[in-house]
């Protein structure tokens, strides 16, 4: 069966610095891989998603993330952090090219300080 | 497109008590997925529809839930005698086939 890791429960960075968020999947087949962005009380938002195209993959708010086979990862980065930023991100697999259901990690809570 | 939507947001209920919670997706979508959302925690997948039809349901969901998508369009969840153990949200989103999911700002439930 397919599942993802986050890790890092909470992850802080200083306004402008560097966002690092790592998830890495495991899957006997190909995957398809998703960022998706949680605000509080809201539903998720798709940051972006990898299908098998490009292994760089860009997604919006200038967030991207790159998918690495041999590592088995797909990190999300974005160059510099924005106090908008600060929200729950969840990385998400599914093995089926419906993407009829998506098996989500646990959640990384971005914290932005000023 | 007005996205998915939810109602209601918050649902505060007694154990035992019966709730159903609907969901609307965008329009042209043929799919409906819920999951399920406990504190702490990424969403679980409960079941999904392709029009009308539920084509898979996941073990969490217990003989207590039903969900219905009678006419292809919106969905309802159904929720018998509830227990602590049910409180958490609720989440529904919509796709076409082989395109990704849109979540609703989901359903929060407290049972009591």
């Amino acid at each position: 069966a397919q599942s993802v890791t986050q890790l890092g429960s909470h992850v802080s960075v200083s306004e402008g610095a560097l966002v690092l968020l790592r998830c890495n999947y495991s899957s006997s087949v190909p995957p398809y891989l998703f960022w998706y962005v949680q605000y509080p009380n809201q539903g998720l938002q798709l940051l972006l998603k990898y299908t098998s195209a490009a292994t760089l993959v860009k997604g919006i708010n200038g967030f991207e993330a790159e998918f690495k086979k041999s590592e088995t990862s797909f990190h999300l980065t974005k160059p510099s952090a924005h106090m908008s930023d600060a929200a729950e991100y969840f990385c998400a697999v599914s093995v089926d090219t419906g993407f009829q259901k998506l098996v989500f990690g646990t959640g990384t809570r971005l914290l932005v300080s000023p | 497109d007005t996205g998915v939507s939810q109602d209601p947001r918050h649902k505060i209920t007694k154990r035992g008590q019966n709730v159903t919670f609907r969901c609307d997706p965008i329009s042209e979508h043929n799919r409906l997925y819920w999951y399920r959302q406990t504190l702490g925690q990424g969403p679980e997948f409960l079941t999904y529809f392709q029009n009308e039809a539920q084509l898979e349901k996941s073990r969490l969901l217990s003989d207590r839930f039903s969900a219905e998508r009678p006419k292809g369009s919106f969905s309802t969840l159904e929720i018998q005698r509830t227990e602590q153990g049910d409180s958490a949200m609720y989440l529904c989103a919509s796709s076409l086939v082989g395109s990704e999911q849109y979540f609703g700002p989901g359903t929060r439930l407290t049972v009591t």
